[in-house]
Order: C-alpha cells, then sequence, then structure tokens
C-alpha cells in the first residue's frame, strides 16, 4: 500500500457525460501527478500540482482539468468523455515538487474509467 | 521521434536466474533521470529504481540494478534471481532536466511484459 488513495476503483459511464476523479496524496506529500494509462497511447503524463498551484503540464486535454485543494487532496475532472478516453487514470504523490521529485512519487491503485 | 524505446514487448526467465530488460533513451540535455517501474497484474505502479545522468555508478536498489550506457543511451534494469513475483510489466521512463529546453515532463517506454517461469 503506497498510501495514496484513489476514488472511485472503477467508473462506468456514456460518452459526452463529465466525470471526477479524486486522489488523496500520502501525508505530508505536497505533489500530486496525474497520468493516464491506456491501450494505444501507453502511459501518459498529464499535469503536476505542488502545494495548490500547477507546475507541469503534459499531454492534457482541454476537456480535462484538474486542481488541488487547501487539504492537497486533487481531483481530475474529465467532461464530454469520449470512446477513446476509457483508461486507467493514476495519481502518484512526492514530497517535492521539483526536478528530483519525479524520484520519489509513489503511485495510487488507479481509477479505471470505461466510456461506452 | 521516441524518446523512450523498449524493443522487448515480452521476457521470459526461469526462476533464480538474472534478466536484462532493455531501454534505450533519447535526450540533447545534459541532465536528466531514468526511471523503471513494475506494473503487476494488479495494476499498481511500483517504483523500482532511477539513475540520473551525472551520477558515475550505477545505481542498484537490492535485486534491482541499472546497467547505465550514458555514450549508448541504454538503461537496461537488471533483476538477479528472478521470483515468480517479478512477472509483471516492467515501464522505463525519463524525465529531462530543462536545461535545453526540455521538461521535467516525464515520458514512459511501451513496457516489457516479463514472465517468470518456476
Amino acid at each position: 500500500d503506497s498510501g495514496v488513495t484513489q476514488t472511485p476503483k472503477h467508473l462506468i459511464t456514456a460518452t459526452g457525460q463529465r466525470v471526477t476523479l479524486r486522489c488523496s496524496p500520502r501525508s505530508g506529500d505536497l505533489s500530486v501527478y496525474w497520468y493516464q494509462q491506456s491501450l494505444d497511447q501507453g502511459l501518459q503524463f498529464l499535469i503536476q500540482y505542488y502545494n495548490g498551484e500547477e507546475r507541469a503540464k503534459g499531454n492534457i486535454l482541454e476537456r480535462f482539468s484538474a486542481q488541488q485543494f487547501p487539504d492537497l487532496h486533487s481531483e481530475l475532472n474529465l467532461s464530454s468523455l469520449e470512446l477513446g478516453d476509457s483508461a486507467l487514470y493514476f495519481c502518484a504523490s512526492s514530497v517535492g515538487g521539483g526536478l528530483r521529485s519525479y524520484n520519489e512519487q509513489f503511485f495510487g491503485p488507479g481509477t479505471r474509467l470505461t466510456v461506452l | 521521434a521516441q524518446k523512450i524505446t523498449q524493443t522487448q514487448p515480452g521476457m521470459f526467465v526461469q526462476e533464480k536466474e538474472a534478466v536484462t530488460l532493455d531501454c534505450t533513451y533519447d535526450t540533447s540535455d545534459p541532465s536528466y533521470g531514468l526511471f523503471w517501474y513494475k506494473q503487476p497484474s494488479s495494476g499498481e505502479m511500483i517504483f523500482l529504481i532511477y539513475q540520473g545522468s551525472y551520477d558515475q555508478q550505477n545505481a542498484t536498489e537490492g535485486r534491482y540494478s541499472l546497467n547505465f550506457q550514458k555514450a549508448r543511451k541504454s538503461a537496461n534494469l537488471v533483476i538477479s534471481a528472478s521470483q515468480l513475483g517479478d512477472s509483471a510489466m516492467y515501464f522505463c521512463a525519463m524525465r529531462e532536466g530543462g536545461t535545453s529546453g526540455g521538461s521535467y515532463i516525464p515520458t514512459f517506454g511501451r513496457g516489457t511484459s516479463l514472465i517468470v517461469h518456476p
């Protein structure tokens, strides 16, 4: 158990809908990262937050948005869902937010999103 | 161009033997980090080992070692004394340092599926 929690574990929804994925980092970790893992795209970094501020942005679609709250939990919002958004969404956390923080990430168990 | 290439989609190894999983990378940034992750069938991503581009020695973590050959741009993972529990997908990843216009964003290879036979 990494100490990172993600809810829900599974989510099934329809095209055009909007969903929210939630992540609670390990106690004491200030950074949260979101990743998408799909069969055709592999594992893709989406976005990083550090202590409430966006720190780095990857291949995140405009239909997706994220935020990190004062209590450091994070939410990833996916809207106007398409079939291709079906994937495993991971959250990870680390203490720091800089260059070396990627060495110290701990991943959550993931949320499996299925869009029908 | 692919930044991280894992050429072995699948590998088989006998229990207790050593196995090498290949990873080559492409970057012009002098500062970068290389990672290996393990993903068992249960789905979670487990960090295994890290190598910085300026590290003089190859990284080791228990039964895992990273064979870092900078000139060849390779970062192969060596698992010694394989165990049945090592059966999983293994991902190589790179994070560039940002000093040459790169970013901290990590990029991942497509993974290698390792099966350990008893």
